[in-house]
């Protein structure tokens, strides 16, 4: 079942922070973060292990919360090369194949 | 380290005319990929491959899709009879086994079905 992200879409001012979140309505076991330019492939962030650490470097990190089985994502001090899509994956029933949320747009203006 | 390369980037074709994309892993990675993904929505997975065995194909793909990866290494995605609906982006991704594996996308093959 897909995971579900929140909000669809963003607009910042660079320098303002952000949080996207990833809920899922199954037990989740990893939560993979991707961002996507337009016309472009997703390119990978980070991925979230059950039982593992938040992650992140620099401006950007994720957490995990296995209980509510949801994965945030925040974007502090945003610049604007990151806009773009990001997407939340998470892997289907154990398997390897991952199912990806619808995205949330995120704009970043000057 | 050479990434995740698609060949064509770009295709376009008329219905009912068969198309064939190729994708070729980074080098090691046992595991390859296909997805495709329409404007606005996130990738659709459609099938995978560890090393040359075809282990998973989503029951939403039709029989008119068919995937080989003969030697483990470059893979082919063929799509027969084309359909207006089969316009997207075909992506290729590959990842190695082991805990917490990461897919690494190739740049797609956006395919238009005229």
């Amino acid at each position: 079942q897909q995971p579900v992200q929140s909000p669809q879409a963003v607009i910042l001012r660079e320098g303002e922070d952000a949080v996207i979140n990833c809920s899922s309505s199954k037990a989740l076991y990893s939560v993979h973060w991707y961002r996507q330019k337009h016309g472009e492939a997703p390119v990978f962030l980070m991925i979230l292990l059950k039982g593992g650490e938040q992650k992140g470097h620099e401006k950007i990190s994720a957490s995990f919360n296995e209980k509510k089985q949801q994965s945030s994502l925040y974007l502090t001090a945003s610049q604007l090369s990151y806009s773009g899509t990001y997407f939340c994956g998470t892997p289907d029933q154990g398997a390897q194949k991952l199912v990806f949320g619808q995205g949330t747009r995120l704009t970043i203006n000057p | 380290d050479t990434g995740v390369s698609q060949d064509p980037r770009h295709k376009i074709t008329k219905r009912g005319q068969n198309v064939t994309f190729r994708c070729d892993p980074i080098s090691e990675h046992n595991r390859l990929y296909w997805y495709r993904q329409t404007l606005g929505q996130g990738p659709e997975f459609l099938t995978y491959f560890q090393n040359e065995a075809q282990l998973e194909k989503s029951r939403l793909l039709s029989d008119r899709f068919s995937a080989e990866r003969p030697k483990g290494s470059f893979s082919t995605l063929e799509i027969q009879r084309t359909e207006q609906g089969d316009s997207a982006m075909y992506l290729c991704a590959s990842s190695v086994t082991g805990l917490g594996e990461t897919q690494y996308f190739g740049p797609g093959t956006r395919l238009l079905v005229l």
